[in-house]
């Protein structure tokens, strides 16, 4: 089965720390994609940052970096610095063979000042 | 400002109607797909156009049905409403590339409430 687990339905951080956000997958096939993307109240999904399966190098992005362990089916998102602005929904998503794009239920984070 | 954009934000429809919803594709992408995405959830996939044919579909019914035009805009139909329709409707696109970062941009949604 193909599917995304994120398994921390919310989280507190304190403005300046770094946060980690955790993601695990499931799929049988070889070559896939993995994507964040942030979903502020106005409902607009955004671009994070992507990781392919035979990426050897973890994806970095500005203050986004996505820890890519292939072996544990993990695609963490680490946000360093966090900012007030970053407080959002976090999805965890994966697109897989027949180009389908499967979402994890969500991350919402609470950056407190 | 990804350049997707979707109409109308919001909508009301009783149970039983029909609704259409609309997207406008980002320059240069050839690709648009549909999500839905209930309160509380992540998106789940409808389905996908690519050059005008539907290219992938997700477990949603036939009732729910689309189009995409020699401009890459594209239709959402949903037939016979339910309750459990209602919902925020997401619209993405991409451009295809076979083997590349397919990123996809997405519009900002119409939600749609069946009363």
């Amino acid at each position: 089965a193909q599917k995304i687990t994120q398994t921390q339905p919310g989280m507190f951080v304190q403005e300046k720390e770094a946060v980690t956000l955790d993601c695990t997958y499931d799929t049988s096939d070889q070559s896939y994609g993995l994507f964040w993307y942030k979903q502020p109240s106005s409902g607009e999904m955004i671009f994070l940052i992507y990781q392919g399966s035979y990426d050897e190098q973890n994806a970095t992005e500005g203050r986004y970096s996505l820890n890519f362990q292939k072996a544990r089916k993990s695609a963490n998102l680490v946000i360093s610095a966090s900012q007030l602005g970053d407080s959002a929904m976090y999805f965890c998503a994966m697109r897989v063979r027949d180009d389908k794009i499967i979402f994890g239920k969500g991350t919402r984070l609470h950056i407190l000042p | 400002e990804t350049g997707v954009t979707q109409s109308p934000t919001h909508l009301i429809k009783t149970r039983g109607q029909q609704v259409t919803l609309r997207c406008s594709s980002q320059s240069g992408h050839n690709t648009v797909s549909w999500y839905q995405q209930a309160l509380g959830q992540g998106p789940q996939f409808i389905f996908q156009y690519y050059r005008e044919e539907e290219n992938g579909r997700g477990n949603f019914p036939p009732r729910f049905s689309g189009l995409q035009f020699p401009n890459y805009s594209s239709e959402l139909n949903v037939n016979a409403l339910e309750l459990d329709d209602s919902a925020l409707y997401l619209c993405a696109s991409s451009s295809r590339v076979t083997g590349a970062n397919e990123k996809l941009f997405f519009g900002s949604g119409t939600q749609l409430s069946v009363l």
